[in-house]
């Protein structure tokens, strides 16, 4: 139990251009969701928070306009990178939690995104 | 903002040998988690801990969530190669709208 995908799991794209990237909880119901940044041999930066229905709540220093977040369902959340640059070349990794209300998140595979 | 303190930063131990790291933090925390994470691959969760001065095991490996609520260790036993990677705890306290604080992690090394 408790699997999260995330899609695609790679993706190379031109500057300017946009790229979404889906999170799917496959077998249990998150209310919440979570959008990291990671980079090499560093630790999990958090984005945002992307609950069901609402909108995110994003950490200070993360542009809402350029990082767009929608949690349409309780099974998936989408994190769209607008008019991507270089500098947005990472690894995006998902979490999210099960809605019975305990803190445990549980991780997608991660996105690796390359901005040419 | 909360922070965590994770310690050491990278450990090259022998094939068989025990592994102990922890975390610390300068504010209590309800929650403390510990994650692996392989190379390109997201974290997986290891080990869960809610109450202070719970110990618990899943195999090889056992933490403790600290009395005073401000710290953790993971300890792995008998290492093996599979164990490579980076290991990650995260404390959560619920008034912080459910969001983990992360520690940088300790990257382990294990020689065959």
């Amino acid at each position: 139990g408790a699997v999260v995908s995330q899609h695609p799991s790679r993706v190379i794209c031109k500057s300017g251009t946009s790229v979404k990237i889906e999170c799917r909880s496959l077998d249990f119901q998150a209310t919440t969701m979570f959008w990291y940044r990671q980079f090499p041999k560093k630790s999990l930066m958090l984005m945002a928070t992307s609950n069901e229905g609402s909108k995110a709540t994003y950490e200070q220093g993360v542009e809402k306009d350029k990082f767009l977040i929608n949690h349409a369902s309780l099974t998936l959340s989408t994190l769209t990178v607008t008019s991507a640059h270089p500098e947005d070349s990472s690894f995006y990794i998902c979490s999210a939690r099960d809605r019975s209300g305990t803190y445990e998140q549980y991780f997608g595979p991660g996105t690796r995104l390359t901005v040419t | 903002g909360q922070q965590l303190n994770q310690s050491p930063q990278s450990m090259f131990i022998q094939e068989g040998e025990d592994v102990s790291m922890n975390c610390t933090s300068s504010s209590i925390f309800n929650t403390w988690l510990w994650y692996k994470q392989d190379p390109g691959e997201g974290p997986v969760l290891l080990i869960a801990l809610y109450k202070a001065g719970e110990l618990t095991s899943n195999g090889r490996l056992t933490a403790q969530f600290g009395i005073t609520r401000k710290d953790s260790f993971l300890n792995i036993s008998a290492s093996i190669p599979s164990d490579v990677g980076i290991y990650f705890c995260a404390g959560t306290h619920n008034t912080n709208a459910g969001k983990s604080t992360f520690g940088d992690g300790t990257t382990l090394t294990v020689k065959p």
